[in-house]
């Protein structure tokens, strides 16, 4: 399958400061990205959709001013935590669609666990 | 609006076949998928149906009931390495391609 690499793996923060996570796809272009929030023992919750050279779309109740998202090519997109807080302590995860055999797979970055002290 | 559902956590034991169930309402409906996360990893693929029936793949299997708004994912053989949470996602479209994913299956599997 694609790969998609997601940097850095584990961030500890201090609060008020900005985090950037990096999620690239590696082998295949990626017109659309989407970035995930995970809390413990619960499933994905999709924040925002990252498409190539515009504007990110966020779901409902995602603050874009605080979850900024670039796309600025093909296999990179970019998510920042400005002025992270306590309660943005989450996993982040990445992901692109690839097209294929039998249709268009999702697939994953290894993800970011931020904790923010 | 969108909704997927799984039950919470199942338990079964090793060499048996398990059957996670996932009911779905949505709107703009073009396939469901199925993934297998173990704890502090992202997901990864297993299977995928778009149409009506059975999708096969070694031990693992997924149906598809579009008009019942139900899937399930089969594991058979069941291994110990198994033991991790089953997400069942819906691809939507409402413009562009939207993934939306269930709160998870937490399956453990016993020796």
């Amino acid at each position: 399958g694609a790969v998609v690499s997601q940097h850095p793996s584990r961030v500890i923060c201090k609060s008020g400061t900005s985090v950037k996570i990096e999620c690239r796809s590696l082998d295949f272009q990626a017109t659309t990205m989407f970035w995930y929030r995970q809390f413990p023992k619960q499933s994905l919750m999709l924040m925002a959709t990252s498409n190539e050279g515009s504007k990110a779309t966020y779901e409902q109740g995602v603050e874009k001013d605080k979850f900024l998202i670039n796309h600025a090519s093909l296999t990179l997109s970019t998510l920042t935590v400005t002025s992270a807080h306590p309660e943005d302590s989450s996993f982040y995860i990445c992901s692109a669609s690839q097209p294929g055999e039998g249709g268009e797979k999702l697939f994953f970055g290894s993800g970011t666990q931020l904790s923010v002290l | 609006g969108q909704n997927i559902d799984q039950p919470t956590e199942m338990t079964a034991t090793e060499g048996a076949i398990v059957q996670i169930n996932c009911t779905y309402q949505t709107s703009g409906f073009n396939g469901l998928f199925w993934y297998q996360q173990h704890a502090g990893e992202a997901p990864t693929f297993l299977s995928y149906n778009v149409l009506d029936g059975l999708e096969e793949k070694g031990r693992f299997s997924s149906f598809l009931s579009r008009s019942k708004g139900y899937s399930y994912l089969l594991l058979k053989e069941l291994q110990m390495k198994d033991s991790a949470s089953y997400l069942c996602a819906v691809r939507a479209i409402s413009g562009t391609y939207k993934y939306i994913f269930g709160t998870g299956t937490r399956l453990k599997v016993l020796a």
